[in-house]
């Protein structure tokens, strides 16, 4: 089955910029979407089509791919950006069969 | 609006079934598609089924295929999904998600379900 792999866990300062990768075979030809899940909360998108931002969701989170690797990037990360960070994409053999990413545990400290 | 409300969830014997519903409101429920998703405690997110905005086309994670089935009332603006056959890893908050183009743009609070003896 389909797999997205993310790193388990990323730390930054406040202010910096924070960068977290999801790689997956099918990403050159399947956009990847990011969701942030804060503790105890429902999922949230912040990034959607590799690097469309939602109405209400901050600037300095934005989002690329190349080739096998999307990255979501949060610029000049805030305290309040802590949370999970997870991919989404769909299955290159069923239009809308979901997979998600492992998640990225961000800390901002 | 857009707003999602799970119910059903709860405690559950290994082996017993449980049916979980989503009641959709704030638009236009008959022309998405619709997705359930699950978080186990302390785990990463996992898609678990997708249902077309008419039913016509089912998908299912390989962990459930065979004993989870969605389905949805098009007149009642509501998603269900049946779990048979319930496992200890089968416990987890689920999640129903309205699907946009490829990506899911809304989601509700969640429903806890747990298996256990």
């Amino acid at each position: 089955s389909y797999e997205l792999t993310q790193p388990p866990s990323v730390s930054v300062s406040p202010g910096q910029t924070a960068r977290i990768t999801c790689s997956g075979d099918a990403l050159p030809k399947k956009y990847a979407h990011w969701y942030q899940q804060k503790s105890g909360q429902a999922p949230v998108l912040v990034i959607y089509e590799d690097n469309k931002r939602p109405s209400g969701i901050p600037e300095r989170f934005s989002g690329s791919s190349s080739g096998t690797m999307a990255t979501l990037t949060i610029s000049g990360a805030q305290v309040e950006d802590e949370a999970d960070y997870s991919c989404y994409s769909t299955d290159s053999s069923a239009f809308h069969r979901g997979v998600f990413g492992g998640g990225t545990k961000l800390t901002v400290l | 609006q857009v707003q999602l409300v799970e119910s059903g969830g709860g405690v559950v014997q290994p082996g017993r079934s449980l049916r979980l519903s989503c009641a959709a409101s704030g638009f236009t429920f008959s022309t998405y598609g619709m997705h359930w998703v699950r978080q186990a405690p302390g785990k990463g997110l996992e898609w678990v089924a997708v249902i077309s905005y008419d039913g016509s086309y089912k998908y299912y994670a390989d962990s459930v295929k065979g004993r989870f089935f969605i389905s949805r009332d098009n007149a009642k603006n509501t998603l269900d999904l049946q779990m048979n056959s319930l496992r200890a890893e089968d416990t987890a908050v689920y999640y129903c998600a309205k699907e946009e183009l490829v990506y899911l743009d809304h989601w509700g609070q969640g429903t806890l379900v747990t298996v256990s003896s």
